[in-house]
């Protein structure tokens, strides 16, 4: 069984600053796929960033980077130069290769606040 | 990038009545569309998997006969939760995923709010 694990439940950061957010994941599978999903009050879900298993290089998109580390099965995502705009609740997730066709496992998210 | 709209983003209904939410693919070719339940300051639960032309695969503990999933087409998959009752209210959002893509692209979500 997959597992996701964020520990933060909420963190502050001060704006214009960078900000790290953790995610542990759990899997014996060799093939996955890591996401990150920011989800505003309105509630919708939008991508954010992208980490393949077999991917040697960090992904980046922007101010978001994900710090892959695969022997410890962490995959942080770091934001840089925090915005207001980016107070929001962040799950991390994560996709396994399954018959059910990239079904994902979520983490139980961190509430991002963004301080001025 | 990939649009998936989901309607209605808010609704409201009595106790006993169904309702209906609609999920579509909006520029691409969903096979495969995912149906997830939020509470409040909560993780998304998957409920279902719904595969175009094939019956949904539902989650341990999801009640396939109250929540009734439809994916006729490659672009719509409807949810339906029969005879909803005040603990159905909840934040429903679906997702699609590309044929032969990686991402998954959400819909806006619906707010549910049984009487």
């Amino acid at each position: 069984a997959q597992k996701i694990t964020q520990t933060q439940p909420g963190m502050f950061v001060q704006e214009k600053e960078a900000v790290t957010l953790d995610c542990t994941y759990d899997t014996s599978d060799q093939s996955y796929g890591l996401f990150w999903y920011k989800q505003p009050s309105s509630g919708e879900m939008i991508f954010l960033i992208y980490q393949g298993s077999y991917d040697e290089q960090n992904a980046t998109e922007g101010r978001y980077s994900l710090n892959f580390q695969k022997a410890r099965k962490s995959a942080n995502l770091v934001i840089s130069a925090s915005q207001l705009g980016d107070s929001a609740m962040y799950f991390c997730a994560m996709r396994v290769p399954n018959n059910a066709g990239n079904m994902l496992t979520f983490g139980g998210g961190t509430r991002l606040m963004v301080k001025p | 990038g990939a649009v998936v709209s989901q309607h209605p983003s808010w609704v409201i209904c009595k106790s006993g009545t169904s309702v209906k939410i609609e999920c579509r693919s909006l520029d691409f070719q969903a096979t495969t569309m995912f149906w997830y339940r939020q509470f409040p300051k909560q993780s998304l639960m998957l409920m279902a998997t719904s595969n175009e032309g094939s019956k949904a695969t539902y989650e341990q503990g999801v009640e396939k006969d109250k929540f009734l999933i439809n994916h006729a087409s490659l672009t719509l998959s409807t949810l339906t939760v029969t005879s909803a009752h005040p603990e159905d209210s909840s934040f429903y959002i679906c997702s699609a995923r590309w044929v032969a893509g990686e991402k998954l692209f959400f819909g806006s979500g619906t707010q549910l709010s049984v009487l």
